[in-house]
């Protein structure tokens, strides 16, 4: 599993409330990603970061927020949460860039309900 | 960034026979493509990756194909188990090459 968690696993949440999402590695990867994935859609990336505060929009970041301020975590902020982002979060990392290897490894996800 | 299309419809198969997947793409042809397996309740594992002069790839019972031309990549199972049910990804870089496009995946089912 890389290594990867992602807390908490399970969430139920009021629309308007503020929720964060927290990954976390072991392995000093510096390559994260955030992901949701819903039927109809499949995976679509929401954010990513290439380093330590360094991080770049995805296809689907309207309404998300990121930080990164140490190698390890990589959290993801619904300012305030809406019933369209009720999903599967995934966070995923790609080990060791500088080898060429550019699969990506995925942790167990995290199901929010945002009602 | 890429637009990828599976096979939306699940492809039901018995055991012990080839199952055969297929990704196409519609922009630039990659320098890679990856394919990944999703079991249900859990994130994708990363399966294969073929570059773009490699043609065909295996790793045990499976085998990938990339062919640049018809911008497709097809992924076979042979000798299929139940176990081998799942949802198939297949996923491209894109431009930079820091992030991946995901297809949306082709559910795979395989009847004892």
């Amino acid at each position: 599993d890389a290594g990867i968690t992602q807390s908490p696993r399970h969430k139920v949440t009021e629309t308007g409330t503020p929720v964060t999402l927290r990954c976390h590695q072991t392995e000093n990867h510096r390559y994260m990603y955030w992901y949701r994935q819903d039927p109809g859609h499949g995976l679509r990336l929401i954010h990513y970061s290439y380093g330590v505060k360094d991080t770049d929009k995805g296809e689907v970041s309207d309404g998300y927020s990121v930080s990164r301020s140490k190698t390890e975590d990589f959290l993801l902020t619904l300012e305030s949460a809406t019933s369209s982002q009720t999903s599967v979060y995934f966070c995923a990392i790609t080990p060791n860039r500088d080898t060429r290897s550019y699969e990506q490894y995925f942790g167990p996800g995290t199901r929010l309900t945002v009602t | 960034s890429q637009k990828i299309e599976q096979n939306s419809e699940a492809l039901n198969i018995q055991e012990g026979k080839t199952a055969t997947l297929t990704c196409n793409y519609t922009n630039y042809s990659p320098a890679y493509l990856q394919w990944y397996r999703q079991d249900p309740g859990r994130g994708p594992v990363f399966l294969l990756l073929i570059r773009e002069n490699e043609k065909e790839k295996r790793k045990e019972r499976l085998k990938v194909t990339f062919d640049t031309t018809l911008k497709q990549s097809l992924f076979h199972i042979t000798a299929s188990q139940p176990a081998d049910s799942a949802t198939y990804l297949c996923a491209l870089p894109n431009s930079g090459y820091s992030t991946l496009t995901f297809g949306k995946g082709t559910m795979l089912l395989v009847s004892p």
